[in-house]
């Protein structure tokens, strides 16, 4: 079955650094791939997508692209910010048509000053 | 646009009470899920909908859990008797879906209702 294996956390770094969280996944087909990022106190926000191979999703300066050669969706940040301390979700679209997202455990990421 | 709707955000009650969750999902949408996220667990599927109809069930941990959807805005997850062990944050979300001409579209998540079972 699909299944998403998500860098093990907790990831902490200073501010100004650059950011990688790893994302591989197994799935047959050609599903599409997100990154949502949970903040304390609230429920997860989709970050930014990717529907086919080699596209590039990108929001609020995170980046990430599906790599269908290395089954993977690394999401990356040039500069990160105190402000982006958060836990961060990599998911997994279905195939079969029923919206049903595949979610990896998690990375907690925090940013210090 | 109003975004998924959970209440309550936070419920205490003491174990054997019975606890309903309401979500109301955003207008238009056909897919509804209810998770639940625990650190030991991370975020689990429990079920979801189409259209009204629940689909898949299978992460509803016993019968205990029960969830219904009455209407396209509106559904419950409910839990009784409840116990210490059901403590955890529970979403909802929804999203767009092939009866709307959708495939592959991301969900939008609910801020979660955290239940504390004393």
């Amino acid at each position: 079955g699909d299944s998403v294996t998500q860098m093990e956390g907790p990831v902490t770094l200073s501010e100004e650094a650059f950011l990688t969280i790893n994302c591989t996944y197994t799935a047959t087909g050609y599903p599409s791939l997100f990154w949502y990022v949970q903040y304390p106190g609230e429920g997860l926000q989709l970050l930014l997508k990717a529907t086919k191979a080699d596209d590039k999703g990108s929001n609020k300066g995170f980046e990430a692209t599906y790599r269908k050669e290395t089954t993977s969706f690394h999401l990356e940040k040039g500069s990160v910010q105190v402000s982006d301390s958060a836990v961060y979700f990599c998911a997994l679209g279905s195939n079969f048509g029923n919206e049903k997202l595949t979610f990896g455990t998690g990375t907690r990421l925090t940013i210090i000053p | 646009d109003a975004g998924v709707i959970q209440s309550p955000r936070h419920e205490v009650t003491e174990m054997g009470q019975e606890v309903t969750l309401r979500c109301k999902p955003i207008s238009g949408h056909d897919y509804l899920f209810w998770y639940r996220q625990t650190m030991m667990r991370g975020l689990e599927l429990l079920i979801y909908f189409n259209n009204n109809v629940p689909i898949d069930d299978s992460g509803m941990p016993e019968d205990r859990f029960s969830a219904k959807m009455p209407n396209a805005s509106f559904s419950t997850l409910k839990i009784q008797p409840s116990e210490p062990r059901d403590s955890a944050v529970y979403f909802c979300a929804s999203s767009l879906g092939r009866s709307q001409g959708y495939s592959n579209q991301p969900q939008h998540f609910g801020d979660g209702t955290r239940l504390s079972i004393l």
